[in-house]
């Protein structure tokens, strides 16, 4: 496609059950990130991939994130057992190698 | 560690009016620095970016200089339309390891007619 999508747009959610949020990355762009835009924490890095490289999952606020990209494209971001505080934008931009960041639209998550 | 801050809104501004939004950084090395905007409804776009110091960055209108020696990269424009209107984020990366960038909390402008 010709940007970076995710789906769903919108998700709403009961605490403690899980959801998998998805990434579809601009053809070609080796690099994949995930930020959090929660109110009142701004725009939150979250985790990178890169190729085939090891993930930098320096941002992840807790074992109960996980992500991964399978393919070296589309990537799925996880959490388990949601709680009220994670509910927030959570927004995807790919890039080439060192190149500009292009975002997603996000997917705006409701926990209840 | 790196971090950005940024001018505080929300900011109301009359049509043709100027704009300064300020952004000022903290960070190692020679980062990259950009100014990304969000329009309502819409995802985060690039609105310009500077990677050197002194560099001048410009867009739509839109400039803002790489300053290392305040670190600054303050955001001007100097007629605002109604069309601007949308919440703006200063960032920066390193451009090495992650690359992952790190914002500001962003300033919402709105320009009335």
């Amino acid at each position: 496609g010709a940007g970076v999508s995710q789906s769903p747009s919108n998700k709403v959610t009961e605490k403690g059950k899980d959801v998998e949020l998805r990434c579809d990355p601009i053809s070609g762009h080796t690099a994949l990130y995930w930020y959090r835009q929660s109110l009142g924490q701004g725009l939150e890095f979250l985790i990178y991939f890169q190729g085939n490289s090891a993930p930098d999952k320096s941002g992840l606020p807790s074992d109960r994130f996980s992500a991964e990209r399978t393919g070296g494209s589309v990537s799925t971001l996880t959490i388990q057992r949601t709680q009220q505080e994670d509910s927030a934008v959570y927004l995807c931009a790919s890039s080439s190698l060192a190149g500009i960041q292009y975002f997603g639209a996000g997917t705006r998550l409701s926990v209840l | 560690g790196d971090s950005v801050t940024q001018m505080e809104g929300p900011v109301t501004l009359s049509e043709e009016a100027f704009l300064t939004i300020n952004c000022t950084y903290t960070a190692t090395g020679y980062p990259s620095l950009f100014w990304y905007v969000q329009y309502p409804g819409e995802g985060l776009q690039l609105l310009l970016k500077a990677t050197k110091a002194d560099d001048k960055g410009s867009n739509k209108g839109f400039e803002a200089t790489y300053r290392k020696e305040t670190t600054s990269f303050h955001l001007e424009k100097g007629s605002v339309q109604v069309s601007d209107s949308a919440v703006y984020f200063c960032a920066l990366n390193q451009e090495t390891g992650a690359n992952n960038l790190f914002f500001g909390t962003g300033t919402r402008l709105t320009v009335i007619p």
